[in-house]
């Protein structure tokens, strides 16, 4: 079946600075979704992307549609500790049949 | 507030009893699903519903049983608890139209013991 390959796993970063994470498929998805979990809470979502090429920004968060339509991008610019989570991307494939999540890029900010 | 609830936040069980996770939703979305979250392993579908009274098989339905008797409300059994089945559970919806995205409920931690 379809699967997502989000990258990295993990992260610890310095407050201030700008992350960057990826989600690549090898079939092509219609839509991505960025969602963040904070501890002990459900996914939310943050930033829905429809079209191929799409860049799409949420406050400090901003996201790209990649133009293969195989891959998507979430950026956080000047992290802040209350960015600290899980942070997952998530697809709907081609066939149109439920979302696919990624594995999830756990972030944990320094002060 | 409207949004989608789960019940109870933290339920702790015996092997071989049943127990029941709730979910409720106030958006009237058609689409209802449950997931489970473990490490490792990330989010994984257990079942999900179109609509009241038509439910499907996810990845993982081995063990549980849903319902879906009036389109608020998803409950999620577990006929026969078994540890394996220690996790975290989540509740989700969305509309019927395609590519909606899925909102979820704040989760219910199970512990089988």
């Amino acid at each position: 079946g379809q699967q997502l390959n989000q990258s990295p796993q993990s992260m610890f970063i310095q407050e201030g600075e700008d992350v960057s994470m990826n989600c690549t498929s090898s079939s092509i998805f219609n839509t991505w979704l960025w969602y963040k979990q904070d501890p002990g809470e459900g996914p939310v979502l943050l930033i829905a992307l429809y079209k191929a090429g799409e860049l799409t920004s949420n406050g400090r968060l901003t996201a790209q549609f990649g133009i293969t339509r195989k891959d998507s991008f979430l950026n956080i610019s000047a992290s802040i500790p209350s960015d600290v989570g899980i942070y997952f991307c998530a697809g709907y494939g081609g066939s149109q049949g439920n979302l696919i999540f990624g594995k999830g890029t756990k972030l944990s900010v320094k002060p | 507030d409207a949004g989608i609830t789960q019940s109870p936040r933290y339920k702790i069980t015996e092997t071989g009893r049943q127990v029941t996770l709730m979910c409720h939703q106030t958006w009237s979305h058609s689409y209802m699903f449950w997931y489970r979250q473990d490490l490792g392993h990330g989010l994984r579908l257990i079942y999900y519903s179109a609509a009241a009274d038509i439910t499907d098989k996810g990845e993982v339905p081995d063990g549980y049983v849903v319902s879906r008797s009036k389109t608020e409300n998803f409950p999620l059994t577990l006929e026969s608890a078994t540890r394996s089945q220690t996790s975290v559970y989540f509740c989700a919806s969305r509309w019927g139209t395609a590519d909606s995205p899925l909102h979820f409920g704040n989760g219910t931690r199970l512990t089988v013991t």
